[in-house]
């Protein structure tokens, strides 16, 4: 069965710091891979995703991401965070052939301090 | 466009008590999804419908049944409402199952229920 790790429950940052948020998958097949955000209080939107082609993607709000598939990885980046960027961070997966069924992870919870 | 929308909002229910959460979405989607959220869980599959007219059970369906009633709406019934079904849910839909397949996923607001 497909799962889904991401590996901080909560960081605590200051403006300006770098991010990076992990997020690993257990499938041996071909997968889709996806970042939410979840603002508080708001339904989750799309950060970004990864079908194919360049291992690296770039998403909203200067966020990217880079799908490692000999890690079983896809982490999120963002250079400089700022105070509006304090969300909960979810990473999801399909599986292709999956009727679009996506598998999240527990979220990182993600607090930047001005 | 409105995209996905849920009604009620909030809803605070007794042990045994039923209900329905509705859903719809403008998009012309062909997949709709029923999820729910606690916390530390992430978002956990109820139940989904990849196509009008046929609905599956996802990771934790117990104590849920859905209507897919038309291309549009896709609702979710608590027959008997219990605490541990208190949580966020959020239903969502998605071009899975036609020829464009981008399947993302577009979520709702979500629905806060109470069951006390």
């Amino acid at each position: 069965a497909q799962s889904v790790s991401q590996h901080n429950h909560h960081v605590i940052l200051s403006e300006a710091a770098s991010l990076e948020l992990g997020c690993n998958y257990s499938y041996g097949g071909t997968v889709n891979l996806f970042w939410y955000v979840q603002y508080p209080g708001q339904h989750l939107q799309l950060l970004l995703k990864y079908f194919s082609g360049d291992p690296l993607v770039k998403g909203i709000k200067g966020f990217e991401a880079e799908f490692i598939k000999s890690k079983f990885s896809f982490n999120l980046r963002k250079p400089s965070v700022q105070w509006s960027d304090t969300a909960e961070y979810f990473c999801a997966v399909m599986a292709r052939g999956s009727q679009g069924n996506l598998i999240f992870g527990k979220g990182t919870k993600l607090s930047v301090k001005p | 466009n409105a995209g996905v929308t849920q009604t009620p909002k909030f809803q605070v229910l007794k042990t045994g008590q039923s209900m329905t959460l509705q859903c719809a979405q403008d998009m012309n989607h062909n997949s709709m999804y029923w999820y729910r959220q606690d916390p530390g869980m992430g978002l956990r599959l109820i139940y989904y419908s990849a196509s009008e007219g046929t609905t599956d059970k996802g990771e934790v369906p117990n104590g849920y049944n859905v209507s897919r009633l038309n291309k549009r709406e896709f609702s979710l019934r608590l027959e008997s409402a219990a605490p541990s079904q208190t949580s966020v849910y959020f239903c969502a839909s998605s071009e899975a199952g036609t020829p464009r397949r981008s399947y993302e996923q577009y979520f709702g607001p979500g629905t806060r229920l109470t069951v006390t």
